[in-house]
């Protein structure tokens, strides 16, 4: 079965300080795995992607098949960081149709100043 | 911040009666998703639609039912069979998997249901 772990509710770090969001999962196969933040009064929004390998306001996050892990992290965490951040998983790709999205729990970091 | 509207933004329901929550999109995209978002347990995947007049169940489709008869609309109904409908429920769309890969979905702003 997939199954998208996020084992903190709640995060608390201080403005400049490294941040890390934990992510683990259960998958069988190869899967996508995402990353989903949503500000305060804002819509849900994807972050990053694992498959793109890409920065995101500083963010990155590495995909771990050993550890089936997907942490997010941020070297210098910023006071506009603080939000919920969902992780997120998807099965194999399947061509022109829908993506079925596992979602983890979520946790809602705090930055303070 | 258009492209995905979904009406009303707070809706309460009565046990027994079944409600219907909309979902439109303006972005062309020919999936569209349906989750259910409640405290301490992320989303969950209620029903999804890869293109019009097909859907599929997702992993708590019981109480549910959807609808796609046009690519712009998702319409929700939550019925009485739903046990404990009280939640956040959030529409998303897709383009669908192109290029590869899967492409990004987009979030409606919710609705909150409540049952008095």
């Amino acid at each position: 079965a997939q199954r998208v772990t996020q084992p903190e509710k709640l995060l608390s770090v201080f403005k400049g300080a490294p941040v890390e969001l934990k992510c683990n999962y259960s998958y069988s196969g190869s899967p996508e795995l995402f990353w989903y933040v949503q500000y305060s009064r804002q819509r849900l929004q994807l972050l990053l992607r694992h498959i793109s390998r890409e920065s995101i306001k500083g963010f990155t996050a590495d995909l771990n098949k050993g550890e089936t892990s997907f942490h997010l992290k941020k070297p210098f965490a910023q006071e506009e960081d603080s939000a919920m951040y969902y992780c997120a998983l998807s099965g194999p790709l399947i061509i022109q149709g829908a993506q079925k999205l596992v979602f983890g729990q979520g946790t809602r970091l705090t930055i303070n100043p | 911040d258009g492209g995905i509207t979904q009406s009303p933004k707070y809706l309460f329901r009565k046990e027994g009666q079944n409600v219907t929550l909309s979902c439109e999109q303006n972005l062309n995209h020919d999936a569209m998703y349906w989750y259910r978002q409640d405290p301490g347990q992320g989303l969950r995947l209620i029903y999804y639609s890869q293109i019009v007049n097909d859907f599929q169940k997702g992993d708590i489709a019981e109480g549910y039912s959807v609808s796609r008869e046009k690519k712009e609309s998702f319409p929700l109904t939550v019925t009485s069979a739903q046990k404990n409908p009280t939640a956040f429920y959030l529409c998303a769309s897709s383009t669908g998997a192109l290029g590869g890969y899967y492409n990004e979905q987009f979030f409606g702003p919710g609705t909150r249901l409540t049952v008095l």
